[in-house]
């Protein structure tokens, strides 16, 4: 299994520009998750998807939308980058309700310049 | 809203020694995650601690749950080199609507 996979890995974009970080995940896992990883910081929650079919917002949405396309997809798109987005943005995913833990996926640095 | 704080963050240690990271978080959450984290590398689960008293250990870290004091802890023994790394510790939200907040962090340096 290859569990949480994202992609790009690495991407660099001029302030205004769009782009849509793709996630995917093999496990059947219902609950999808955006994080975002500054300097210095734990990670942040930007939008989250509890099932096929919805999103919600996490503490840090702003400039930033969501689709989850069906139970393995969940991007993110940044619509018109801002130098205030370039981090590490990783994806995870979980069965919701169950007693473990979530999967990360390997990340996407992001530079906007 | 829900807050979580660990401390230190940042801890430079000999090997050998033993010490302990804290984490505090404000509600009543009774599951409690640890990752660790490599530099440039995603996150790697350490524990989960599902109930108040619970305690995990692997090899040389240890964590354990008081979910009255609101409190994790992350007790390193005999620390080695390849022990380097962050540490976050993450609270869970209400049981069917789980998303994980995360601490700032412990970058943990065990200086030989």
């Amino acid at each position: 299994n290859a569990g949480v996979t994202q992609t790009p890995k690495f991407q660099v974009l001029k302030t205004g520009q769009s782009m849509t970080l793709q996630c995917a995940q093999d496990m059947n896992h219902n609950s999808m998750y955006w994080y975002r990883q500054d300097p210095g910081m734990g990670l942040r929650l930007i939008y989250y998807s509890a099932s096929e079919g919805t999103t919600d917002k996490g503490e840090v949405p702003n400039g930033y939308n969501v689709s989850r396309l069906n139970k393995r997809e969940f991007s993110l798109r940044l619509e018109s980058a801002a130098p205030s987005q370039t981090s590490v943005y990783f994806c995870a995913s979980r069965v919701q309700g169950a007693n473990y833990g979530y999967t990360f996926g390997s990340g996407t640095r992001l530079t906007v310049v | 809203e829900l807050k979580v704080e660990q401390n230190p963050l940042f801890l430079s240690m000999q090997e050998g020694k033993n010490y302990t990271i804290y984490c505090n978080y404000s509600t009543t959450s009774d599951r409690l995650y640890w990752y660790r984290q490599d530099p440039g590398k995603s996150l790697e689960s350490l524990f989960v601690l599902l109930s108040n008293g619970a305690v995990k250990q692997e090899g040389r870290l240890m964590a354990s749950l008081d979910t009255k004091a609101r409190l994790s802890t992350l007790h390193i023994t005999a620390a080695v080199h390849d022990l380097s790394a962050t540490y976050f510790c993450a609270v869970d939200s209400d049981f069917g609507n789980e998303k994980l907040t995360f601490g700032t962090g412990t970058r943990l340096t065990i200086i030989p």
